[in-house]
């Protein structure tokens, strides 16, 4: 199967704590990004990455590092988890055929 | 940067009828429009793009237009049908596809 792939699919979480979340792409693209969509359902960009290379980084906190080990890889990491860090994450990567996301990942922190 | 913003934030329409969602943005050197539909927990689906070179693009009952000289593109859907309720987003991007902005989504609601 092609595609974007994410895990997991639910985390669940104390404030205080540290998570990851994995991304894979088998498209072959060359950029990856992540998403923040609210319970508004806003989708606001976090990073985007080119070829394992930050490229856009829009004014996250410096506790989510995002890590790209190479370019279909794009993993998050959270540190010191707060409340307001809940939301679904996407991952998403693009070609000049257009941008495909992830399943996401809907993270809860208590 | 980049502003785009998407009307209307919820729209009803009969099973059947034309739904039309609106969208503006303001940095003219965006040159690619791409829509996505999001069903309930679901990620969001890439359904018809336009670049800036098109003024229209059609895709079975769905179309896309854009006026460049205005900064607007639209989205129809006509013959709805209830499996077309979800949320629709728009966005633009540049060329390079390093950041798209989305606007802020607009629920669909096709009633039987």
């Amino acid at each position: 199967d092609t595609a974007v792939s994410q895990t997991p699919k639910y985390l669940v979480t104390q404030m205080g704590n540290d998570k990851s979340i994995k991304c894979e792409q088998n498209l072959g693209h060359d950029t990856m990004y992540w998403y923040k969509q609210d319970s508004k359902k806003f989708l606001k960009i976090m990073f985007s990455y080119n070829n394992k290379e930050l490229i856009i980084n829009e004014t996250v906190p410096n506790r989510f590092s995002p890590k790209s080990p190479d370019k279909a890889h794009l993993n998050l990491h959270i540190n010191s988890l707060e409340l307001g860090d809940s939301a679904v994450y996407f991952c998403a990567s693009s070609h000049p055929g257009g941008q495909f996301f992830g399943p996401g990942t809907r993270l809860t922190v208590l | 940067g980049e502003n785009v913003e998407q009307h209307p934030s919820t729209l009803s329409v009969q099973e059947g009828d034309s739904a039309v969602i609106k969208c503006t943005y303001s940095d003219s050197a965006s040159n690619y429009f791409p829509w996505y539909k999001q069903e309930l927990g679901k990620r969001p689906q890439l359904i018809i793009d336009i670049r800036s070179n098109v003024g229209e693009k059609k895709d079975q009952r769905i179309a896309v237009t854009l006026n460049k000289t205005a900064k607007h593109f639209s989205l129809h859907i006509t013959e709805t049908q209830p499996e077309d309720s979800a949320v629709y987003f728009c966005a633009a991007s540049k060329n390079n596809f390093n950041k798209f902005y989305f606007g802020s989504g607009t629920k669909l609601n096709v009633k039987p």
